[in-house]
Parts: C-alpha cells; structure tokens; sequence
C-alpha cells in the first residue's frame, strides 16, 4: 500500500519562497506520476501542478509564473517550490499519487495527510 | 469561483437518499469522467467514486456516482451519521488543460 507524507516549513515570510517534499513509500511501482493539491483554510481543493517518474510538469495556469516541481528518484521523494507567496498562498498543502487504469484514465489515489504552510511575518 | 459547481451544502436525516450535484460544460464533465472524493473533518480527501460511476474496492455500496452530459451526480442512500463530510467533485478540464475541483458539499446528516 503506497504512504505519502509531506514535509516542510509551517511558516513562510511574505516574498519569499514555499519548499515542501513529498516522501512515497510501499506500493508495487516506483514508476507513477504525482501531484501538489492546497486547500486554503476552510476553502475547497485546488490543484497545483503534477510531475511524472520522468521529471515533465504540468501546472495549473494561474500558478503557473510561481511554481517548479522536481523528482528525487534516488530519494523516492518530489517536491513543490511556489515563490513569491503572499497571504493568499496560505493553505494545507498535500501531495498525491496518480491510480490509472488500463485505458489511461487516471484519479488522485492515494493522499498524503496533508501539511498547513501559513504566511505571514 | 471554480468552473465545476457543486451546492454547498445539503443535508438529510438518518437513512435518507440524499444527492450532490456536480455541474460544469463541455470542455470538462461533458468530455471526461468525474471523480468524487470525501473529506471527514481534519482528513485528507479519501476518493469515493472513480470514472463516474465506479466505486474503489472498500467503500461501500451506499455511494453510487452517475453522470449525463454536462452533469453528475453523486448518490448516498441510507444516510449515516458518520457520512457528515465534505465532497468534491473533479475532472479534468480540457480547455484549461487542468483538474479543476467543484467547491465542495457540506454535508449535514440531522
């Protein structure tokens, strides 16, 4: 069974920049894609960006100018940079891993626990 | 605002049907599937529903997915007090090339 489990700094100046890790243990594949998902504090879930077992990204539009993902194979971790964060970027953030089917579909399955990363001075 | 809309809340009492609506347009539900996820209260979402209308081994036959059109649906019957949770819809958005999330149910069970 695959664990997630992200790790980080709770607090985050205004100006500069959010790092988070996400550590994936278990499962029977190393060969998955991953996402960042935030949910501001009493808000709903909005995706970040995703990164593959080969280090391509997609990200979200509108954090697109903010946002880099990387992979540590080696580490069996990936991680989330936003820069330039401001009090909007305060959320829980949560790493994922993609579940797919034979025909390509694929579903946020399983979740990490999730992580808050207030900003603030 | 997010492009998919879900109701913010609903309610029902103890062995109710009760259904959540998830609405959006062509260029999401209207081409791709929908997935629904539950989120108890200081939980990580837990997926409920998968490709529409398929429920993951372990959840139970009480959540039921549909989906026409632009449109979906997300079915509980015999309501239980434990199911109090948040759900959210996604899919992915083709125009946007993104998921995009519905703004979540509050569910109440009274």
């Amino acid at each position: 069974q695959r664990q997630l489990q992200e790790s980080g700094p709770g607090l985050v100046k205004p100006s500069q920049t959010l790092s988070l890790t996400c550590t994936f243990s278990g499962g029977s594949s190393s060969s998955n894609d991953w996402a960042w998902i935030r949910q501001p504090p009493g808000k709903g879930l909005e995706w970040i960006g995703s990164i593959n077992y080969s280090g391509e990204t997609y990200y979200s539009v509108s954090l697109k100018s903010r946002v880099s993902m990387s992979i540590d194979r080696s580490k069996k971790q990936f991680s989330l940079k936003l820069n330039s964060v401001t009090a909007a970027d305060t959320a829980v953030y949560y790493c994922a891993e993609y579940d797919y089917d034979n025909l390509g579909s694929n579903w946020f399955d399983p979740w990490g626990q999730g992580t808050l990363v207030t900003v603030s001075s | 605002q997010s492009v998919v809309t879900q109701p913010p809340s609903a309610s029902g009492t103890p062995g109710q049907r009760v259904t959540i609506s998830c609405s959006g347009s062509s260029s999401n539900i209207g081409s791709n599937y929908v997935y629904w996820y539950q989120q108890l209260p200081g939980t990580a979402p837990k997926l409920l529903i998968y490709k529409s209308d398929l429920r993951p081994s372990g959840v139970t036959d009480r959540f039921s997915g549909s989906k026409s059109g632009a449109a979906a649906s997300l079915a509980i019957s015999g309501l239980r007090s434990d199911d109090e949770a948040d759900y959210y819809c996604a899919v992915w958005d083709g125009s946007l090339n993104s998921w995009v999330f519905g703004g979540g149910t509050k569910l109440t069970v009274l």
